[in-house]
């Protein structure tokens, strides 16, 4: 059974950083594609980022592109998305998903909050 | 930038059908997929390379996609079907992922 399950999240404030991390399980992460996608709160999903299964190949939204980067471990079948100069605008709940290999997400994470302290 | 237009609700009865859009230039030269997610949850595949569904969806759900239109149908509709449903498609040429602005479904 695919699980992922998200960690990192919590309060922060304007300018700061932090690294979520997504453990995966259930299935062979080192040959899956995998993403970033967040939700901001009572908005709707936005991609945030990709990561090929060789990590040769990786992308950005242009909301995040210079500060957000993806990486992954697959000793450890972990994704990340380290953030940096973070924003009001990056509150959100942030998921992570597999790729199916079309395109498309057919397994997400529960999900991580991302807040900021005023 | 390419954008993803889908009705922001749509409301049917119980037991009827519904049909959600997602509009885009030439959507029916590609893949679209969707998604629905209820309040509090992560989102769950619904459909995916426009037509097929995932194991454990119910054949009450389908997908179609021609032209600048692609739809998610949903046949005799279930109180538990309330929900916000996402059309997504990927631009392979620039590696960008892009979402519609969501629909939210009222069963009344």
């Amino acid at each position: 059974q695919v699980q992922l399950v998200e960690s990192g999240g919590g309060v922060v404030q304007p300018g700061g950083s932090l690294r979520l991390s997504c453990a995966a399980s259930g299935f062979t992460f080192v040959i899956s594609t995998m993403h970033w996608v967040r939700q901001p709160p009572g908005k709707g999903l936005e991609w945030v980022a990709f990561i090929s299964s060789d990590e040769r190949n990786y992308n950005y939204a242009d909301s995040v592109k210079g500060r957000f980067s993806i990486s992954r471990d697959s000793s450890k079948t972990t994704l990340y998305l380290e953030m940096n100069s973070l924003t009001i605008e990056d509150t959100a709940v942030y998921y992570c998903a597999r790729d199916r290999g079309d395109g498309s997400f057919d397994s997400w994470g529960q999900g991580t909050q991302v807040t900021f302290s005023s | 930038s390419y954008v993803l237009t889908q009705p922001p609700s749509v409301s049917v009865a119980p037991g009827k059908t519904a049909t959600m859009t997602c509009v885009g230039t030439n959507i029916g030269s590609g893949s679209v997929h969707w998604y629905q997610q209820k309040p509090g949850q992560a989102p769950v595949q619904v459909i995916y390379s426009s037509s097929d569904r995932p194991s454990g969806i119910p054949e009450r759900f389908s997908g179609s996609n021609s032209g600048n239109t692609a739809a998610l149908t949903i046949n005799r509709v279930e109180a538990g079907d309330e929900a916000d449903y996402y059309c997504q498609v990927w631009d392979r040429v620039i590696d960008h992922w892009l979402f519609g602005g969501g629909t939210k479904l009222t069963v009344l």
